[in-house]
């Protein structure tokens, strides 16, 4: 069964780098129809989007956190990792890893995230 | 960007009722739109798919519908367990985008 498990600190000072671990057990890193992402949620918010990457090593991050972002992964511990560099409190929320499943049928090519894990809560503050 | 807009945001319903959610894009995304439940201290769940697919293990009881910029999510015969917070995601581009939520309680 696929599970999803993010990790790291809880607390992060402002200007500094958050670094977040996602420990995947019970799928492969390396079928290439599967896309892993992180996906945050202010306190109180909505879902934002942050970025997700392949084992091809393609990755895409959200324009709005403004090239801040690195995302990559760690085939041989199965692990996803992000890092998003000088936080600010906007950056305060909790943060989720999610796989991406692309399927296709005759109309397109669809991308949607089948499973989540619990997610970590991130708070920047001095 | 896709701006998605849900409504409403939040909902009352009873047990039993059959209640529709609403997402609406700021442009035609063909039918690449997806519904996700969250319970509260949970991560999202997958519920539909490319707009009417139904994800593996999900109850009959939710449907997806929808073309061009409006969609729907209906859950029939509502069940306690159907009271949570429920968010629409456009994948037709970068950046993916989710719309603000509706939080369906009991009322």
């Amino acid at each position: 069964q696929l599970r999803l498990q993010e990790s790291g600190p809880g607390l992060v000072k402002p200007s500094e780098t958050l670094s977040l671990i996602c420990t995947v057990s019970g799928a492969s890193f390396s079928n290439p129809n599967y896309y892993w992402g992180w996906i945050r949620q202010p306190p109180g918010g909505g879902l934002e989007w942050v970025g997700t990457v392949s084992y091809s090593g393609d990755s895409y991050d959200n324009p709005s956190l403004k090239s801040r972002v690195a995302m990559s992964m760690d085939t041989s511990k199965n692990q996803l990792s992000l890092n998003v560099n000088s936080v600010t409190a906007a950056d305060t929320a909790v943060y989720f890893c999610a796989r991406g499943v692309e399927k296709d049928d005759s109309r397109g090519s669809y991308l949607f995230f089948d499973s989540w894990g619990q997610g970590t809560q991130v708070t920047v503050s001095s | 960007d896709t701006q998605m807009t849900q409504s409403p945001s939040s909902l009352s319903a009873s047990v039993g009722d059959t209640v529709t959610i609403s997402c609406r894009t700021s442009q035609r995304i063909s039918g690449y739109l997806n519904w996700y439940q969250q319970r509260p201290g949970k991560g999202p769940k997958l519920l539909i798919y490319a707009t009417s697919n139904l994800q593996s293990g999900v109850p009959s009881r939710f449907s997806g519908s929808g073309s061009g910029t409006d969609f729907t999510l209906t859950i029939s015969t509502l069940q306690p367990e159907d009271f949570a917070t429920y968010y629409c995601q456009q994948s037709y581009d970068l950046p993916l985008t989710f719309g603000q939520g509706t939080r369906l309680e009991i009322k």
